[in-house]
């Protein structure tokens, strides 16, 4: 089974914090996702990337920046996190090549007080 | 207007009953759609994927797409107090990334 991890199930910060959420799958898919869901508005995309070093911007990117230094590990940084970023941000993965949807990790609960 | 759009319901049904769950689409370039199932407090898995027009079947759950009408449809028999979940569709070209619907949240009563 794909496994797609992410560092934290639940996290609370301070306005003004840079704040690292890992993901990691094992499946050696080719694209990685982060989404964040919020009641009302769905899962919305916030960056994506196709490829290692590679990134691209979703719906949302301001205010976040990721990184993927490794085909499996892609990173998402909230440079300076305000209390409006406070949401559930989801992780995916996908292999490429045919195979179009995401297999999602368990989703980390962001807290910004 | 949103590329898919669903009603965010709550939806509650009695178990046994057949669910409908539906959304509609803009983009006629989609080619893929999507039924994805999310429990509360986790991440969303898939249920049921199509490709183009057509209707296609696992188990309890069938799944449908009018390309003609941009409708996008998940039936689900004899439901189950398990099935209680949000539902999201999603719907991609293939090279995209998938966009989503808002998500149907669906109770089933005991």
């Amino acid at each position: 089974d794909v496994k797609v991890t992410q560092s934290s199930r639940y996290l609370v910060k301070r306005t003004g914090e840079k704040v690292f959420l890992e993901c990691v799958q094992d499946m050696d898919h080719e694209n990685m996702f982060w989404y964040r869901q919020d009641p009302g508005l769905g899962l919305r995309l916030i960056y994506f990337s196709y490829d290692v070093k590679m990134k691209e911007k979703g719906d949302i990117p301001e205010g976040y920046s990721v990184s993927r230094e490794k085909k499996e590990r892609f990173s998402l940084i909230l440079e300076s996190a305000s209390t409006n970023q406070t949401s559930m941000y989801l992780c995916a993965s996908s292999p490429g090549q045919g195979t179009v949807w995401d297999f999602f990790g368990p989703g980390t609960r962001l807290t910004v007080l | 207007q949103k590329e898919v759009e669903q009603d965010p319901g709550p939806l509650s049904v009695p178990e046994g009953a057949i669910v409908s769950l539906n959304c509609t689409y803009s983009n006629s370039a989609f080619q893929y759609f999507m039924w994805y199932r999310q429990y509360s407090r986790k991440g969303p898995e898939l249920l049921m994927y199509t490709y183009s027009s057509g209707n296609k079947e696992d188990g309890r759950f069938t799944a449908q797409v009018d390309k003609s009408s941009k409708y996008i449809s998940l039936f689900i028999r004899d439901s189950q107090p398990s099935d209680s979940a949000t539902y999201l569709c999603a719907s991609t070209r293939g090279n995209t990334p998938l966009v989503f619907g808002k998500g149907t949240r669906l109770s089933v009563i005991a």
